[in-house]
């Protein structure tokens, strides 16, 4: 039981340049989630997905898009890559533990710098 | 005023301290609530749920209180270990299938032997 996974760890692009996040779990969550961590700014969430087939924009959706491919997977991509975009990213996934409880488990992050 | 406000820190406490922190929100009607843990460079972690009766995990008390929004936490007998930074998180989504997060900012826990 591996959680929740990303890939890359690390990834350094160039302005303009393109990518994708990729984020599976495998504790069968229907939610998951995009966030992105600055210093001094906190966790902010990018855009979510509450269930299969559905996705939201968060706080800070300007300049991303996103793919829930299935109940597993939520792919986070970035068109024109921007200095502002660098920062690192986290993909959570999140169940229903209590009767108005949803915990949010946390992937190890993919460290990106935009040059 | 943020939406979930915390004193950054950073608390220095040596090893078997109590060491204690707070936090507020500013929507009444937030549902549930956190507290997360995250080491340097590294993703959050859940440390526990708190319940509006307050509630225990070995070392580890929260407590909740509705009426003033704020949330606690009351480490025991402090480690070396728990050295790390606690993020205070609510849902103000209420209770609906998915929950969306509202993060403090952290405040820094430094213990030193």
């Amino acid at each position: 039981n591996a959680g929740v996974t990303q890939t890359p760890k690390f990834q350094v692009l160039k302005t303009g340049q393109s990518m994708t996040l990729q984020c599976a779990q495998d504790m069968n969550h229907n939610s998951m989630y995009w966030y992105r961590q600055d210093p001094g700014m906190g966790l902010r969430l990018i855009y979510y997905s509450a269930s299969e087939g559905t996705t939201d924009k968060g706080e800070v959706p300007n300049g991303y898009n996103v793919s829930r491919l299935n109940k597993r997977e939520f792919s986070l991509r970035l068109e024109s890559a921007a200095p502002s975009q660098t920062s690192v990213y986290f993909c959570a996934s999140s169940g229903k533990t209590g009767t108005n409880t949803y915990e949010q488990y946390f992937g190890p992050g993919t460290r990106l710098t935009v040059t | 005023r943020k939406e979930v406000e915390q004193d950054p820190g950073p608390f220095n406490v040596p090893e078997g301290a109590t060491v204690a922190f707070n936090c507020t929100y500013s929507n009444s009607a937030s549902q549930s609530f956190f507290w997360y843990r995250q080491d340097c460079r590294k993703e959050p972690k859940l440390l526990m749920s708190v319940y509006s009766s307050g509630n225990e995990d070995g070392r580890f008390t929260a407590q909740l209180n509705r009426a003033s929004q704020y949330i606690s936490l009351l480490i025991r007998d402090s480690k070396l270990s728990d050295s790390a930074t606690y993020l205070c998180v609510v849902n103000m989504a209420g209770g609906t299938s998915y929950g969306k997060l509202t993060f403090g900012q952290g405040t820094i826990l430094t213990v030193h032997p």
